[in-house]
């Protein structure tokens, strides 16, 4: 596979479940971002991954966790959503140098919160 | 702070006519300034970039921008429309051109192409 890959596509769950969703790139990148776009609001940054270390938290609430294992992966897990969590997910990944790269991004995710 | 502004929410324009959409930027230093698409379903295709030099780069499917730092602007072009160009298109800047990532976008662009 190339590029960024994220799993699952659609996912539906209640206020109480725990989920999490997942982003693999394919791409040598160091960095990867989780984005959120919600109808009628411009795509916000969430989370930044520089070298797997968290540089940046837009004042998400706690209820969405990253985690960043390595530098390929990047996980979002969910608990206690609301509905209006309910958006699609984007990740996203660059090469972070001097010149660096531009962001690549996976097709997203799909949440329902119901 | 900075920000991004896409004036017009939705636009439709017929297939073979031109196509300008507009971005207006707010930002102290030199921006490095992206235009990307989104398709239906689908996460977002980088369409072109700009970081210095010439102020018209030209980018993938036959779309320009042009960069106009008195206007703090930079608006993207197609000169003939196609059906396929319908997405939603997004005016951002990064904050740094070493971490291009780190995105602020707009609000986005409807196209709509009439046959």
């Amino acid at each position: 596979e190339t590029g960024v890959t994220q799993t699952p596509r659609h996912l539906v769950m209640g206020m109480t479940n725990k989920k999490s969703l997942k982003c693999e790139q394919h791409l040598g990148h160091n960095a990867m971002y989780w984005y959120k776009q919600s109808a009628k609001k411009p795509l916000e940054l969430m989370f930044v991954y520089n070298f797997k270390e968290q540089t940046e938290n837009n004042s998400v609430p706690s209820r969405f966790s990253p985690e960043c294992p390595n530098s390929s992966h990047l996980f979002l897990h969910l608990h206690t959503l609301q509905p209006e969590d309910s958006a699609l997910y984007l990740c996203a990944s660059s090469q972070v140098r001097r010149g660096g790269t531009e962001a690549f991004f996976g097709q997203g995710t799909r949440l329902t919160v119901v | 702070a900075q920000s991004v502004t896409q004036p017009d929410i939705h636009i439709t324009v017929s297939e073979g006519a031109s196509l300008e959409l507009r971005c207006n930027y707010s930002y102290g230093a030199t921006p490095y300034l992206f235009w990307y698409v989104q398709s239906p379903g689908q996460g977002l295709q980088l369409l072109l970039k700009y970081f210095s030099g010439d102020t018209l780069v030209q980018g993938i499917k036959g779309f320009e921008a042009e960069f106009k730092r008195s206007q703090s602007s930079f608006n993207l072009r197609k000169p003939s429309v196609h059906w396929s160009d319908a997405a939603e298109y997004f005016c951002a800047v990064a904050l740094t051109g070493g971490s291009q990532g780190n995105l602020i976008f707009g609000k986005g662009t409807k196209l709509s192409v009439k046959p």
